[in-house]
């Protein structure tokens, strides 16, 4: 099985809807982040959170929240989905500690998202 | 701040070497690399420490100049295995604060012809 896991894999929607992507690891990793991928643009983060009381803004929050349920899990919301929010949505994880002192991260297979 | 990254792409012939470079404007921690395959998800490569060596495996290896703020990931040999988007993420810092996290550049597109 897989270590990180995102649902749904892919999914059409449309403007105004709420939406959740949903995270979960099984890596027992702290760290948990949300990135968005654009074609051109890299990786963009849009959240992340270092513990489950833990949360931080990226540098693209807007129009996105967050919840980290438990260690194992972090989701993202998009409350009112606009069209350029159409983009490929990676979660992944790290842990400071079992890495070294470092923050190798590892991602889940991604979620592609089209706001129509 | 986010890494530099050149060349933004690279068209080679199975056998050919390539560099891919990154630098940073801010003073680096580490710097780590990543390679995402078409429609798949970035898969950790390797990462170089600030004090320590070179690292690779294979043919693909990395070097890390930290006066200079850059590292430069080296593959010889090229196989089609190999074609991708190759990523870097720095660290800068090295405390393990709330700010304490990679930071990636935008890519560099390999792509290896038979």
């Amino acid at each position: 099985d897989a270590d990180v896991t995102q649902t749904p894999r892919n999914r059409i929607t449309k403007t105004g809807k709420r939406i959740m992507l949903e995270c979960s690891q099984t890596k027992g990793h702290d760290r948990m982040y949300w990135y968005r991928q654009d074609p051109g643009l890299g990786l963009r983060l849009i959240y992340y959170s270092f513990d489950v009381k833990d949360i931080n803004k990226g540098e693209i929050s807007d129009g996105y929240s967050v919840s980290r349920q438990a260690q194992a899990k972090f989701s993202l919301s998009l409350e009112s989905a606009i069209p350029n929010q159409t983009a490929l949505y990676f979660c992944a994880t790290s842990d400071f500690w079992s890495s070294g002192g470092t923050d190798t991260q590892y991602f889940g297979p991604g979620t592609r998202l089209t706001v129509l | 701040q986010q890494p530099v990254q050149s060349p933004q792409a690279v068209i080679l012939r199975e056998g050919e070497d390539a560099v891919i470079n990154c630098s940073s404007s801010k003073a680096l921690y580490s710097v780590h690399w990543y390679r995402q395959k078409h429609g798949e998800a970035p898969v950790f490569l390797m990462i170089l420490l600030k004090g320590g060596e070179q690292k690779g495996h294979e043919k693909i290896s990395a070097s890390f100049n930290e006066k200079k703020q850059q590292s430069s990931l080296y593959l010889t040999a090229s196989q089609l295995s190999y074609s991708g988007t190759y990523f870097c993420g720095t660290e800068t810092g090295g405390s393990g604060g709330s700010n304490y996290k990679l930071t990636f550049g935008k890519g560099t597109l390999l792509t290896v012809n038979p």
